[in-house]
């Protein structure tokens, strides 16, 4: 089945502790995306990766970090959670610039 | 830069009524367009897409919406809502130049849909 995975889908963690959520398609799509989804501001794109090695900032890209080292991984690092990264965080993929997105489940965060 | 209004938060409307969620966007360039739906505690799933030709697009479970390029709108319509379609949806663009990387998305509409 085609599809995007994340994990975990729920995280609870403490201000400053490193964690990463992981993202995985299965679709060898060249395009993947992180968003944020927060009440009332809708989805904001963080960073997106247009192929291997390479990565670029979205929106809101302060205090995430990405890598795109294989195809059909894109992690994304959180180095040192604060509570304003309380959020709910979809991954999405796309074959090329004009294709459908798909996406993830959705992991919800809480930093204490 | 792009952005997206969607200028209804909420729209509530009886089962079997006709519906219309509204959508406008700003762009220096030609855009795509895109309508997503997103049921309670799942990811989004794509409606329809606008990327050229027929202003008017068809998409999934029966929704419509149409392109007027002067006046900026993507709006979103149903003739006849079932209570499943309760949901919230949103509006999202990306710029034809260059690899259309970048999807902007508005703050969504929340669609509840009365027996």
């Amino acid at each position: 089945e085609a599809q995007v995975t994340q994990n975990p889908r729920y995280l609870i963690t403490v201000t400053g502790k490193k964690l990463t959520v992981t993202c995985s398609q299965n679709m060898n799509h060249e395009y993947m995306s992180w968003y944020r989804q927060d009440p009332g501001l809708g989805l904001r794109q963080i960073y997106y990766s247009m192929n291997v090695e390479v990565t670029d900032k979205g929106d809101v890209p302060e205090g995430y970090k990405v890598s795109r080292k294989e195809k059909r991984n894109f992690p994304l690092i959180l180095e040192s959670p604060s509570p304003n990264q309380t959020s709910l965080y979809f991954c999405a993929s796309k074959i090329q610039a004009r294709g459908e997105q798909f996406f993830g489940p959705g992991t919800r965060l809480t930093v204490l | 830069a792009q952005s997206v209004t969607q200028l209804d938060s909420q729209v509530p409307v009886f089962e079997e009524a006709p519906v219309e969620l509204r959508c406008n966007y700003s762009s220096s360039v030609s855009v795509y367009l895109f309508w997503y739906v997103q049921y309670p505690n799942q990811g989004l799933q794509l409606l329809l897409k606008y990327l050229s030709g027929s202003t008017l697009v068809k998409g999934i479970n029966g929704f419509e919406a149409e392109f007027n390029k002067s006046q900026t709108s993507f709006h979103l319509r149903k003739p006849s809502v079932h209570i499943s379609d309760t949901a919230e949806y949103f509006c999202a663009v990306t710029s034809i130049s260059g690899s259309a990387r970048q999807l902007t998305f508005g703050s969504g509409t929340q669609l509840t849909v009365l027996p």
